[in-house]
């Protein structure tokens, strides 16, 4: 069965130091992968998208891997700040022409000052 | 980037009673709009995809009599909670795109229900 999973529940990282995240995902052949930000009682806000062809994308302080061969994206917040705390949420679309986005099971990061 | 409004952004309502939420595409016209629902601590499950001017095609498990879907326009999709009851209490998501796929999703702030 197709599943996405985010590799922890909770993350607690140190003001200053990088986040990372992970998301791993198994019977999918995704042609995007796109990473979310959601606030307490938020919409999702979207963040970075990368494409199956693509290894690394960076916007800001962000910084997205795609590796197809070990079915895994990371996502990275450098220099993490309190303001940076917030569910992350990756998601894909198919490739198969399926055109809906799934979403993963989410990773609640902390930053502590 | 786009933005897409839901209205209201909490609702509470007694058992048995029908509720409207609104999702509407601001500055862009949305072929497609979806409907997702998350219930507390958990991701955001897709719960059917509509596109103007056509029937909305739901995931399995959502029952399209009770959750009952209208594109009616570029810029405006409602979900009904018809006859709701508790355990439909939950987070609704709305979100809208103007492509196919591929083209980002634009997603609303949600809409809170409460099924007393």
């Amino acid at each position: 069965s197709q599943k996405i999973e985010q590799n922890s529940e909770a993350l607690n990282i140190q003001e200053g130091k990088t986040a990372t995240l992970t998301c791993n995902y198994t019977n999918y052949s995704p042609a995007y992968l796109q990473w979310y930000r959601q606030d307490p009682g938020r919409g999702p806000v979207f963040l970075l998208l990368i494409r199956e062809n693509e290894k690394e994308k960076r916007k800001e302080r962000l910084k997205v891997t795609f590796d197809t061969t070990l079915k895994q994206s990371l996502f990275h917040i450098t220099a993490s700040q309190p303001a940076d705390s917030a569910t992350y949420l990756c998601a894909l679309e198919s490739n198969f022409g399926n055109e809906k986005l799934t979403f993963g099971t989410g990773t609640r990061l902390t930053i502590i000052p | 980037g786009a933005v897409v409004s839901q209205h209201p952004s909490r609702v509470i309502c007694k058992s048995g009673t029908s509720v409207k939420i609104e999702c509407r595409s601001l500055d862009f016209q949305a072929t497609t709009m979806f409907w997702y629902r998350q219930f507390p601590k958990q991701s955001l499950m897709l719960m059917a995809t509509s596109n103007e001017g056509s029937k909305a095609t739901y995931e399995q498990g959502v029952e399209k009599d009770k959750f009952l879907i209208n594109h009616a326009s570029l810029t405006l999709s409602t979900l009904t909670v018809t006859s709701a009851h508790p355990e439909d209490s939950s987070f609704y998501i709305c979100s809208a795109r103007s492509g196919g796929p591929g083209v980002l999703q634009f997603f609303g702030p949600g809409t809170r229900l409460t099924v007393l």
